[in-house]
């Protein structure tokens, strides 16, 4: 079974700072789809970024961009030039190339500190 | 568009009561799913749907019932309410489930607490 871990459960960092939420997952599968969700106070989930297993560019979405590393299994998430608005839970999550659902790691709380 | 709500928004039950979350949404997506957050456990899957009149179980599916009737609606059941049940509970909808090209629209949640 396919399981994500997220290391990190609280971080914090000073705005502007940059910041790397680490995310390691298992899975036996070579073709598969990586995520970073957001969740902020408000509660409401958004997708941050995403990423294809066989593609070896790392994707990048303006300040966020990820460290993918396929024989490590390691997928991190680095915020550059952090703003107050970056506070969230921040989610790993899997998906499997066949798969109907996403299985989502336990979350990295981050403060950005003014 | 309104995207996904769910209804209501805050509950209180007793243990042993019934109801009913509904989430609807107006983007004609074929997928939706019911997870439940708890503190330090991230999200879990209850239930999900891959078409109207479909369901199917996730990965913590006990206690709970789904129903997909209408496309635009899924709804989430719970029939004798327990406190392990207090949770809150995030509907999501996608196009196709397909793995990349798909994204999973959320919910605003609908926080519960049984007594």
């Amino acid at each position: 079974a396919q399981t994500v871990t997220q290391s990190q459960p609280e971080m914090s960092v000073q705005e502007a700072e940059t910041v790397t939420l680490s995310c390691t997952y298992d899975t036996s599968e070579n073709n598969y789809y990586l995520f970073w969700y957001k969740q902020p106070p408000s509660r409401q989930m958004i997708l941050v970024i995403r990423q294809e297993a066989y593609k070896q560019q790392n994707a990048t979405e303006n300040r966020f961009s990820v460290n993918f590393q396929k024989a490590a299994k390691s997928f991190s998430l680095k915020i550059s030039d952090s703003q107050l608005g970056d506070t969230a839970m921040y989610f790993c999550a899997f998906r499997g190339n066949r798969d109907d659902k996403i299985i989502f790691g336990k979350g990295t709380r981050l403060h950005i500190l003014p | 568009n309104a995207g996904v709500t769910q209804t209501p928004k805050f509950r209180v039950l007793k243990t042993g009561q019934s109801m009913t979350l509904l989430c609807a949404q107006d983007m004609n997506h074929e997928y939706m799913y019911w997870y439940r957050q708890d503190p330090g456990m991230g999200l879990r899957l209850i239930h999900y749907s891959v078409g109207e009149g479909t369901t199917a179980k996730g990965e913590v599916p006990d206690g709970y019932n789904v129903s997909r009737l209408k496309k635009q609606n899924f709804l989430l059941g719970l029939e004798s309410a327990a406190p392990s049940q207090t949770s809150v509970y995030f509907c999501a909808s996608s196009e196709s489930g397909a793995a990349y090209t798909d994204t999973q629209y959320f919910g605003p949640g609908t926080r519960l607490t049984v007594l």
